[in-house]
């Protein structure tokens, strides 16, 4: 049983088209995350949710909608993709708050590409 | 402001010798620092972390590092380099003392030579 997957895998799409990544998780955690991963394969977070909550909410385009229709999912919605968006997302997720716990549980990521 | 560099973009090593990855941080407060390891086309899994316990830390797969107040350093080590090691290593440091905002390392590549 895989913890935290992603949905799709890989993405390839023209730029202007909306797309959808769809996250679960099957550990009973109650906080997840967004992180994009750059060609350079840095890290930064988007967005994590907590019991559903909105709780980071980083400096990212308002194309990008998160959507957590209960606790174990979290949806990324992005909008009028453009070519700069081409990256990995991954989900993650923890229980509580990740300094209390100390790890995420990351998904395998999410590839896309924008031509 | 919290950021981590981690020294070295590449390291390479051959099998069975040891492994020395190099990581500052900078924090404001006493920080929680992690590394996590990231095999190709995988999600990210946690090798180990500190948090304000005893400054020498085990991890898994043989992994261990030492956190350096006064150097403010993380570096993480292994005795003994296995071809399964091969990959990309993050350190890690916390945001701040109380989000689950983390601030990632630029990573470093681990390549084992037979």
């Amino acid at each position: 049983d895989t913890a935290v997957s992603q949905t799709p895998k890989y993405l390839v799409t023209q730029m202007g088209n909306d797309k959808s990544i769809k996250c679960e998780q099957n550990l009973g955690h109650d906080t997840m995350y967004w992180y994009k991963q750059d060609s350079k394969k840095f890290l930064k977070i988007m967005f994590s949710y907590n019991n559903k909550e909105l709780i980071i909410n980083e400096t990212v385009p308002n194309r990008f909608s998160p959507k957590s229709p209960d606790k174990a999912h979290l949806n990324l919605h992005i909008n009028s993709l453009e070519l700069g968006d081409s990256a990995v997302y991954f989900c993650a997720s923890s229980q509580g708050w990740i300094l209390n716990t100390g790890e995420l549980f990351f998904g395998e990521g999410s590839r896309l590409t924008v031509l | 402001a919290q950021s981590v560099t981690q020294l070295d973009s590449h390291v390479s090593v051959s099998e069975g010798t040891p492994v020395l990855l190099r990581c500052n941080y900078s924090s404001s407060y006493s920080p929680s620092l992690f590394w996590y390891v990231q095999h190709p086309n995988k999600g990210l899994q946690l090798l180990l972390k500190y948090t304000s316990a005893a400054t020498l830390v085990k991890g898994i797969n043989g992994f261990e590092a030492e956190f350096k107040k006064s150097e403010t350093s993380f570096h993480l080590t292994k005795p003994s380099a296995h071809m399964s090691d091969a990959a990309e290593y993050f350190c890690v440091v916390s945001g701040s003392s109380n989000t689950g905002k983390l601030i990632f390392g630029q990573g470093t590549t681990l390549q084992v030579k037979p």
